[in-house]
């Protein structure tokens, strides 16, 4: 399957800081790239995605890139607050139509 | 949260026994999928099933299978040729194949002893 390379694995940073979060992927059919938040045992739950006929996207404080000629896209979160703090996964959907899920970064976010 | 369901929360099997975890969901998905989760290694698809009565295998499917005999329905059989099992198991489920939110269960927590 496609190979989705993230980073960093873990990033802590103080409230109100910009927390960014870069993923790769291998192959050049993907074409829909969502990012999961998964708190401290609960279920991932989406929290932006991005289409690869879209250069960015932003919700709020979560914006999402894409590069497609480069194969990476990225998360940004600005103004962090606390309750930002969870495992991050990136993932891609490649050509057979699975979704193919980076390691995943851990964030924390101190008051 | 999402009309999706997975039991038992804690699962405690013998090595050597099968074991089939359950998946529900009454979102009226066509697709449904699995996928375990180790520490550090993140989410890693085992099967995905696009319609009833259709199923393919995921990156990691070996010693697993499933079956889909309804649209609800995705019931994840882990078996004794799974050489490590203890893990955590998530189900979803999304409208369709590709680009959709995928839903997820809360996840079932298996350790083989």
């Amino acid at each position: 399957g496609e190979n989705v390379e993230q980073h960093p694995s873990t990033l802590s940073v103080q409230e109100g800081d910009s927390a960014v979060i870069k993923c790769t992927y291998s192959d050049s059919a993907s074409n829909y790239f969502p990012w999961y938040k998964q708190e401290l045992g609960k279920r991932p739950q989406l929290i932006i995605d991005i289409r690869s006929n879209v250069g960015e996207k932003k919700d709020q404080r979560i914006a999402v890139t894409l590069n497609k000629t480069a194969k990476h896209f990225s998360l940004h979160i600005t103004e962090t607050q606390p309750e930002d703090s969870a495992v991050y996964f990136c993932a891609a959907r490649d050509s057979g139509y699975a979704l193919n899920f980076g390691k995943g970064t851990s964030l924390l976010v101190t008051p | 949260d999402g009309g999706i369901t997975q039991s038992p929360k804690y699962l405690f099997r013998k090595e050597g026994q099968n074991v089939t975890l359950s998946c529900e969901q009454n979102l009226n998905h066509d697709a449904m999928y699995w996928y375990r989760q180790d520490p550090g290694q993140g989410l890693r698809l085992i099967y995905y099933s696009q319609i009833v009565n259709d199923f393919q295998k995921g990156d990691i499917a070996e010693g697993y299978s499933v079956s889909r005999e309804k649209k609800e329905s995705f019931p994840l059989t882990v078996t004794s040729a799974q050489k490590n099992p203890t893990a955590f198991y998530l189900c979803a489920s999304s409208i369709g194949l590709g680009g959709y939110e995928q839903y997820f269960g809360p996840g079932t927590r298996l350790t083989v002893t």
